[in-house]
């Protein structure tokens, strides 16, 4: 099983559509984190969650909503969603340590690449 | 504020020779770490090799290394050997360990390697 899943690999949704993105990592990691890559733009952080719990949202719009269940699996909820949310959306994980001491590598899924019609 | 600069939007190299990929970065938190990453067409991001603010000697991963100047505030990534499949975009980019769980990447740089 490799290390981070994503599915679908690819989703083209019309704008009044509903879907959810999904994220598997089978690493044991703690932290999990949605990115958004946009052609000729650096990867953006979305939202990171660390044991469960939403550390950071990176003013995202309320269209995305994300869900973490438990540390291993990680979802984005996607609607109303506009033509320039078209995009590939990368899950990662890593592997945290206690007390905020050194970070550790995020190791990336294949990506969801988006289309919004 | 930390920054990630990769000025090369694009780089040739012919295979089996070596070729250098440029990274300035910016911070004034004293402890980060630098990544660099690949990612093929395919999309995923394959990490390839990490430099801590404090290691004292450059990072080697196989025939990927780390050219790190710290006082120059440069992570450049060597590619020694170039293989056809080494041709993909690279990712430059940086944590700071007292900025949260941000990690802030480079524009990237494309490397075509040619047979």
């Amino acid at each position: 099983e490799t290390g981070v899943t994503q599915t679908p690999r690819h989703l083209v949704m019309g704008m009044t559509n509903k879907k959810s993105l999904k994220c598997e990592q089978h690493l044991g990691h703690n932290a999990m984190y949605w990115y958004k890559q946009s052609a000729k733009k650096p990867l953006e952080l979305m939202f990171v969650y660390n044991f469960k719990e939403q550390t950071e949202n990176n003013s995202v719009p309320s269209r995305f909503s994300p869900e973490c269940p438990n540390s291993s699996h990680l979802f984005l909820h996607l609607h109303t969603l506009q033509p320039e949310d078209s995009a590939l959306y990368l899950c990662a994980s890593s592997q945290e340590l206690a007390g905020g001491r050194r970070k550790e590598t995020q190791y990336f899924g294949p990506g969801t690449r988006l289309l919004v019609l | 504020a930390q920054k990630i600069t990769q000025t090369q939007p694009g780089m040739f190299v012919q295979e089996k020779e070596a070729v250098t990929l440029d990274c300035t970065y910016d911070t004034s938190d004293p402890s980060y770490g630098l990544f660099w990453y690949k990612q093929p067409s395919s999309g995923e991001m394959i990490f390839l090799i990490y430099q801590g603010s404090y290691d004292q000697q450059n990072a080697t991963e196989g025939r990927y290394s780390l050219n790190f100047q710290k006082a120059r505030k440069s992570a450049n990534l060597v590619i020694s050997a170039s293989q056809l499949g080494d041709s993909a975009m690279y990712f430059c980019a940086m944590r700071e360990n007292t900025g949260g769980f941000k990690t802030i990447f480079g524009a990237g740089t494309r490397l075509f390697v040619k047979a």
